[in-house]
């Protein structure tokens, strides 16, 4: 079955550091990739998402890329912010949109320091 | 447009109550999904409808679960003689047949004493 495997957390940086979160993944065939955060006490909101190999999502600073040869998917940016302080969760569907929905890893709790 | 929407968004019941989740989709998606998530942990799927019908079901969603959209609108999710077990965050999802982003609403919390 698929799966998603998140690096643990929490990751703790300071300011305007380079932040990475591995994510990489087990599915058979083509599957779309998203990140989603969820700030405390929220729901998920979409953060981004690739859909075919080698593309790249982005969206307030935050990039992903699908990098099937390493079934992976690591989120980055290049400055974090203390607004960015959340939990990243990384997800997979099965191409076209599995029955299922998405599976997602455990999260990772994500504390940005002033 | 607001969004999935979701109601109540927290509920206290004590063990071996009824309680009932109300989740209103974003408007013309006919895919309706409901995940569970409890601390510390992703979200797990537990249904899925398209439109009024209900395709799919996880092993997670015991008897005690029962799920309906009866007119392909909105759903509800009802838990029946809650167990401490059950406390958890009960999210709401939607997307088009043909669309491969869903959407989640602000989830609800059930805590169970």
């Amino acid at each position: 079955g698929n799966s998603v495997t998140q690096m643990e957390g929490p990751v703790t940086l300071s300011e305007e550091a380079f932040l990475t979160i591995n994510c990489t993944y087990t599915a058979t065939g083509y599957p779309s990739l998203f990140w989603y955060v969820q700030y405390p006490g929220e729901g998920l909101q979409l953060l981004l998402k690739a859909t075919k190999a080698d593309d790249k999502g982005s969206n307030k600073g935050f990039e992903a890329t699908y990098r099937k040869e390493t079934t992976s998917f690591h989120l980055e940016k290049g400055s974090v912010q203390v607004s960015d302080s959340a939990v990243y969760f990384c997800a997979l569907s099965d191409e076209g949109g599995g029955a299922d929905g998405l599976t997602f890893g455990k999260g990772t709790h994500l504390i940005i320091q002033p | 447009d607001t969004g999935v929407s979701q109601d109540p968004r927290h509920k206290i019941t004590k063990r071996g109550q009824n309680v009932t989740f109300r989740c209103d989709p974003i408007s013309e998606h006919n895919r309706l999904y409901w995940y569970r998530q409890t601390l510390g942990q992703g979200p797990e799927f537990l249904t899925y409808f398209q439109n009024e019908a209900q395709l799919e079901k996880s092993r997670l969603l015991s008897d005690r679960f029962s799920a309906e959209r009866p007119k392909g609108s909105f759903s509800t999710l009802e838990i029946q003689r809650t167990e401490q077990g059950d406390s958890a965050m009960y999210l709401c999802a939607s997307s088009f047949e043909t669309g491969i982003t869903i959407y989640f609403g602000e989830g609800s919390w059930l805590t169970v004493v």
